[in-house]
């Protein structure tokens, strides 16, 4: 089974600032690698598949990108809304599997 | 566009058949992957299987031999039966479309989920 290691677990931030999460693979994936965005109390919202392409009506202010088996998503300019639970998921192979999340919060 | 409600009891006691129904409403359960995916409280996601619309199926080895996914086309609906329930089966209960092939089968389409509390 292939395991997905987020980093951070959590992250504070402040309003306007710019973040990045990664994601590691525990073996080569390619390219399929996307990211959740998951607000408390609701279901995850898909926002980047195939490590880099935009979800439709995700704003440009997500984006991803890889280097080999490590994956990242930057979050530029920080709004209120943005602060949330992100997790990464492999869909290389089964079992499909998840990143532990990285918990993004209001510094 | 393409919607999913789940439903179910909301609670089932320990060693019980959990069951869940998934239907999708504004668009067909044709021709796509069908998947259910869990997230115990606090914790991270686990997906738990798919199933395509012809019926064939893929369930994580983790619950394998307590998971069954079934479709039923007439009702643009999909299940989850998950038998021989502990504690540790306790989560919010999503269902999803995907693995979705236009999407590199990143799961595109969620519902809202529905709780699932084992205890007697």
């Amino acid at each position: 089974d292939i395991q997905m290691t987020q980093s951070p677990s959590s992250l504070s931030a402040s309003v306007g600032d710019r973040v990045t999460i990664t994601c590691r693979a525990s073996q080569s994936i390619s390219n399929y690698l996307n990211w959740y965005q998951q607000k408390p109390g609701k279901a995850p919202k898909l926002l980047i598949y195939g490590a880099s392409s935009l979800q439709s009506g995700v704003p440009s202010k997500f984006s991803g990108s890889t280097s080999g088996t490590d994956f990242t998503l930057t979050i530029s300019s920080l709004q209120p809304e943005d602060f949330a639970t992100y997790y990464c998921q492999q869909s290389y192979s089964t079992p499909y599997s998840f990143g532990q999340g990285t918990k993004l919060e209001i510094k | 566009q393409v919607q999913l409600q789940e439903s179910g009891p909301g609670l089932v006691k320990p060693s019980e058949t959990l069951s869940l129904t998934c239907t999708v409403s504004g668009g067909s359960i044709s021709s796509s992957y069908w998947s259910w995916i869990r997230q115990p409280p606090g914790k991270g996601l686990e997906w738990v299987g798919y199933i395509y619309a012809s019926g064939s199926t893929n369930y994580n080895p983790s619950l394998k031999s307590r998971v069954t996914i079934s479709v039923d086309t007439s009702k643009n609906q999909f299940s989850l039966k998950l038998s021989s329930v502990t504690a540790a089966d306790t989560a919010m209960y999503y269902c999803a479309r995907g693995p979705s092939g236009s999407y590199n089968y990143a799961f595109d389409i969620w519902g809202q989920g529905t709780m699932i509390t084992v205890s007697s």
